[in-house]
């Protein structure tokens, strides 16, 4: 039973482009205590955004979360090399949707 | 700066048991609630099992309730991962996390968990 649905799997993107990753819960997430996080191989997941558009401490500004209810949305306004990764959004602080990748393309 | 620093991982045959420890420092940690992970090779962050301040409130993943247990010790900023009838699937990597507040704002950097006979 998924609870999380991220899309969409895979999005590959160039450098400077814009990346928008989408999140859907099975039901409302209260006080949208939803969160994104950015996971690098051989990381551990860094926060990059909680209550589903607060920036964590020294997370630069490309990087914004928006959405409410069911409907999340990650946007990284410019793709730098260094944001090519996993991202995964949480809610409540357990449980994980199954990820979206962001490769170079 | 705050540090989380997982211990007890290792080899364990199937239908045994382990415990692991997590060291806690940096942060007041009577005041957060923590959490435990895992993530198998390849696969994305599982959650576990998580516990408030106090540790009087206990919440587990449907996958692990009944085998493992969560504690803490507030006087030795530690937390704590009982796990019993371990199986092959509970194979991963187990992190140890500070809750921020719906949100794990810190993790440790793990420790690796093989069931195998």
């Amino acid at each position: 039973e998924i609870v999380l649905t991220q899309s969409p799997g895979t999005l590959s993107l160039s450098p400077g482009e814009r990346a928008t990753l989408s999140c859907r819960a099975r039901q409302s997430v209260r006080n949208n205590h939803l969160a994104w996080y950015q996971q690098k191989p051989g990381q551990t997941p860094r926060l990059l955004i909680y209550d589903a558009s607060n920036r964590a401490t020294g997370i630069p500004d490309r990087f914004s979360g928006s959405g409410s209810g069911t409907d999340f949305t990650l946007t990284i306004s410019r793709l730098e090399p260094e944001d090519f990764a996993v991202y995964y959004c949480q809610q409540y602080g357990d449980i994980f949707g199954g990820g979206t990748k962001v490769e170079i393309k | 700066e705050v540090q989380l620093v997982e211990s007890g991982g290792g080899l364990v045959q199937p239908g045994g048991s382990l415990s692991l420890s997590c060291a806690a420092s940096g942060f007041t940690f009577s005041r957060n609630w923590m959490a435990w992970f895992r993530q198998a090779p390849g696969k994305g962050p599982e959650y576990m099992a998580k516990i408030k301040e106090d540790g009087s409130e206990e919440y587990y993943a449907d996958s692990v309730r009944g085998r493992f247990t969560i504690s803490r010790d507030n006087a030795k900023n530690s937390l704590y991962l009982h796990m019993n009838s371990l199986r092959a699937e509970d194979t991963a990597v187990y992190f140890c996390a500070k809750d921020g507040g719906w949100s794990l704002d810190y993790w440790g950097q793990g420790t690796l968990v093989t069931v195998s006979s």
